[in-house]
């Protein structure tokens, strides 16, 4: 079955340093998500993405925050310059469509910001 | 603004036993309706979705739920639980086709699951 590849599994970074979390997402869909889940906390929506350009936004993606899908199979996070609150696991998702359809998800980017 | 509620943080069960989960959400109209899974180490898998229809939906691994308008739930059900059920269950909304925010799924606060041997 095709499946959404994230790398890495866990990054560690000091804080103020720039991350960029990788996607793989499944090869037909058209539609990416970025999510994160803070320790403890509700996995939280960040943004969604088609066309090549963002297609909605949360208020957690700020300027800090931008995607890219660089190459015909990759979708990448960029996180300018981390803060200690950015320490959380980063799921990817894709899909085919958006009304109704579903988003498989990877297995996420565990984040460290030292 | 949509939002999912999962009342219960943290479930323990006897293997062989029944297993209900509950959701709540709040949604100005009929959403779309999911139940995902996450074992250690893995991503979210998708268990069953409801979209329109029959409100008795069947997933995999023979988990169900039942969309109750008048409640405003979707609770995940199953008659016997296995170990390797034991994981971490999130309900999630998504708008459907006529609201603005159409691609975006709400999460719940996610239900551990133990399961006793």
């Amino acid at each position: 079955e095709p499946e959404v590849t994230q790398t890495p599994s866990h990054q560690v970074t000091q804080m103020g340093q720039e991350v960029i979390l990788r996607c793989v997402p499944i090869s037909n869909h058209l539609y990416f998500y970025w999510y994160r889940q803070i320790l403890g906390q509700k996995v939280e929506f960040l943004v969604s993405f088609y066309n090549n350009e963002i297609s909605e936004k949360s208020e957690i993606f700020d300027d800090q925050f931008s995607v890219e899908r660089p190459d015909g199979s990759n979708f990448t996070l960029k996180i300018r310059s981390t803060k200690l609150e950015d320490s959380a696991m980063y799921f990817c998702a894709s899909s085919s469509g958006t009304s109704g359809d579903i988003q498989y998800f990877g297995a996420g980017t565990r984040l460290s910001v030292l | 603004a949509q939002s999912v509620t999962q009342p219960d943080i943290h479930i323990t069960v006897s293997e062989g036993a029944s297993l209900e989960l509950r959701c709540n959400y709040s949604y100005g109209a009929t959403p779309y309706l999911f139940w995902y899974v996450q074992s250690p180490g893995q991503g979210l898998q998708l268990l069953l979705k409801y979209f329109s229809g029959d409100t008795l939906v069947q997933g995999i691994k023979g988990f169900e739920a039942e969309f109750k308008r008048s409640q405003s739930s979707f609770n995940l059900r199953k008659p016997s639980v296995h170990w390797s059920d034991a994981a971490e269950y999130f309900c999630a909304v998504k708008a459907n086709a006529g609201g603005t925010s159409y691609g975006k799924l709400t999460f719940g606060q996610g239900t551990i699951l133990t399961v006793h041997p």
